[in-house]
């Protein structure tokens, strides 16, 4: 069975880089297309976007000027950078394969 | 955008009652592509329907999800005090959006 668990700072400053690293164990990562998700304290579900081994993207239009996933096949992980950051990114980020299996979560906080 | 909305915002129910949850898109949503989730406190979201009405590996038959088009439901047959939780329906079409959420509290 597939598990993912998202590593990276949990505190990141105001106009700075969000980096977060999703490995994946049980499944090869070339095996589907890999997702990254939030959620804001006390809020609802928001998709930041996805990407295949293949290194195909799809992201959320709202955060596409500020999102950047990859992938790395050699060592079964896919990250995440967000930049110019702010409050309002402060919240859980979750990594997933496809829509299907989520990791734990990670809470990024924003804050000087 | 698709615009998902969920109704009721809560659901206040006693185990052993009967769950019906909406969620309703501003525009048309293939099957394929509409999913609900399950959610507790502290926890990540679980997968419960996928194709709007297929359980995902592992869930009870208490759930089924129904619907088409613009309209979709999530039913809990009988409420077990494990699922008194906050549910999700999501699209994945080529942008993926979802609803606001529906909070299933004990009575």
């Amino acid at each position: 069975q597939v598990q993912l668990q998202e590593s990276g700072p949990g505190l990141v400053k105001p106009s700075e880089t969000l980096s977060l690293t999703c490995t994946v164990s049980g499944d090869s990562i070339s095996s589907s297309y890999w997702s990254w998700l939030r959620q804001p304290p006390g809020k609802g579900l928001e998709w930041i976007g996805y990407i295949y081994s293949s290194g195909s993207t799809n992201y959320n239009p709202s955060l596409k000027s500020r999102v950047t996933i990859s992938v790395d096949t050699s060592k079964n992980q896919f990250s995440l950078k967000l930049s110019s950051v702010t409050a309002a990114d402060t919240a859980v980020y979750y990594c997933a394969k496809g829509y299907q299996s989520w990791g734990q979560g990670t809470l990024v906080t924003v804050s000087s | 955008e698709i615009v998902l909305t969920q109704s009721p915002g809560t659901l206040s129910l006693s185990p052993g009652e009967r769950a019906t949850l909406s969620c309703r898109a501003s525009q048309s949503v293939s099957s394929t592509y509409l999913a609900w989730y399950q959610q507790k406190p502290g926890q990540a979201p679980r997968l419960l329907i996928y194709g709007a009405s297929s359980r995902a590996t592992g869930i009870p038959d208490r759930f089924s999800g129904s619907g088409s088009g613009t309209d979709f439901t999530l039913t809990i047959s009988r409420l077990e005090p494990e699922d008194f939780a906050v549910y999700y329906c999501q699209q994945f079409g080529s942008s993926w959006t979802f609803g606001q959420g529906t909070k299933v509290e004990i009575k």
